[in-house]
């Protein structure tokens, strides 16, 4: 069953910590992206990667790190920069040709 | 920068009502167009791809337009049901260039 998987569901992070959201496909999928969605807005880009060690910066990165050492997994680290971390991070994913799409289910950070 | 609007925000209709949702951009240099469906919580479902050289893409009940020179696509949905309620949000994605951008959504209620 191919597909995009995250976890968690849900995160709580503390005030000064730096937590770590997964991403994971099997889609074979070169490109994968990491997207923040807030209330009433649209999807705003974070990082992204087109090929494994390489990645860029996207409209949003300040707080914000990732790493790609495999092709399948694409995490991302929210800093303790990130002052408004609240919201619903997702990742997607699309093949070679650029073409459609693919998200995972989303992780909701909450801070505590 | 690619500017994406949709209006109206949230949009209520008996069920059996065609929908109509509109997408407009403001850069006309697209590779293509992408319709999304999201549920509340969840991730993003590919609904619809439109390439630039097409004017319009079906899927049984779904029917997608587009026109470049104005800067506008439609999502026609036929014969709506409370299962189509949801968020659907349009992206576009420039020529050379990897990423969308996503406007902030028409939430759909479909009253039974």
């Amino acid at each position: 069953d191919g597909g995009i998987t995250q976890s968690p569901k849900y995160l709580f992070r503390k005030e000064g910590q730096n937590v770590t959201l997964s991403c994971e496909q099997n889609l074979n999928h070169d490109a994968m992206y990491w997207y923040r969605q807030d209330p009433g807005q649209g999807l705003r880009l974070i990082y992204y990667s087109q090929i494994v060690n390489d990645f860029q910066k996207g409209d949003i990165a300040e707080g914000y790190s990732v790493s790609r050492e495999k092709k399948e997994s694409f995490p991302l680290t929210v800093t303790s920069a990130q002052k408004n971390p609240t919201a619903f991070y997702l990742c997607a994913s699309t093949g070679r040709e650029q073409e459609t799409q693919y998200f995972g289910p989303g992780t909701r950070l909450l801070v505590l | 920068k690619q500017e994406v609007t949709q209006i109206p925000a949230a949009l209520s209709v008996p069920e059996g009502e065609n929908l109509v949702l509109n997408c407009s951009f403001t850069d006309s240099a697209i590779y293509n167009l992408q319709w999304f469906r999201q549920d509340p919580g969840k991730g993003l479902t590919s609904l619809l791809l439109i390439q630039s050289s097409q004017r319009e893409q079906t899927s049984g009940r779904l029917n997608a337009s587009l026109d470049k020179s104005s800067g506008r696509s439609t999502l026609y949905i036929a014969a709506s049901q409370p299962g189509d309620s949801a968020t659907y949000l349009c992206a576009v994605r420039l020529l050379y260039d990897y990423k969308l951008s996503f406007g902030a959504g028409t939430t759909v209620t479909v009253r039974a």
